[in-house]
């Protein structure tokens, strides 16, 4: 079963500023999804960015990129002149590629704090 | 705003009890998930249906069901309900169902349910 690791429970950045998530994930399939969703205080679970696993070009998104490394299983995320609205938990996904295995699976979560 | 719909907001419930949550999906979603987020369990995926069909079951408890509708609502049955089952439950679509088409869950606004 693919499992995924968040292993920075909080992380605190001053607005403005760059700041990198990191995710790790185990999985023995060879093609597969990651996606880095947002949860600010509303509780919504918004999507930040995704990657196909198959693309060797990160993904980019306005003020978010992510670092695939596909050989070491990880994918971190990195906001840049990070604003106060960044300020969520921030949640890593795996998805497989394979027909009847769509759901999603989770890290649990980093917590990012913005400070003015 | 993601398109996806869910209600009741908040639910406020005893034990022993049963309830129905209801999801609408983003116009011409067919596929519909339901996950549990919960403080010690994190996001949990639940169930997934593809078009009034199921196609995947997570680690769903038996006095809990689902189903789709022809319309392609979904809603989500929690019987005999234990203080543990106190949790924030999410309904997400996608578009497809299928594992190249690995198309985005979006998710709805959650509904939020206290067992007491």
């Amino acid at each position: 079963a693919q499992t995924v690791t968040q292993s920075q429970p909080e992380m605190s950045v001053q607005e403005a500023e760059t700041v990198t998530l990191s995710c790790t994930y185990d999985t023995s399939e060879s093609d597969y999804y990651l996606f880095w969703y947002k949860q600010p205080p509303s509780r919504q679970m918004i999507l930040v960015i995704r990657q196909e696993a198959y693309k060797q070009q990160n993904a980019t998104e306005n003020r978010f990129s992510v670092n695939f490394q596909k050989a070491a299983k990880s994918f971190s995320l990195k906001i840049s002149d990070s604003q106060l609205g960044d300020a969520a938990m921030y949640f890593c996904a795996y998805r497989s590629s394979q027909g009847g295995s769509e759901k999603l699976v989770f890290g649990k979560g980093m917590k990012l704090t913005v400070n003015p | 705003d993601s398109g996806v719909t869910q209600t009741p907001k908040h639910l406020i419930t005893a034990t022993g009890q049963r309830v129905t949550l209801r999801c609408s999906p983003r116009s011409g979603d067919l596929s519909v998930y339901w996950y549990q987020q919960s403080l010690d369990q994190g996001l949990q995926f639940l169930i997934h249906y593809y078009n009034g069909e199921e196609r995947a079951k997570g680690n769903i408890l038996e006095r809990f069901s689902a189903q789709q509708f022809p319309d392609l609502h979904s809603e989500l049955n929690l019987s005999s309900l234990e203080l543990g089952d106190s949790a924030l439950y999410f309904c997400a679509s996608s578009a497809h169902s299928g594992g190249a088409l690995a198309d985005t869950q979006y998710f709805g606004p959650g509904t939020r349910l206290t067992v007491l």
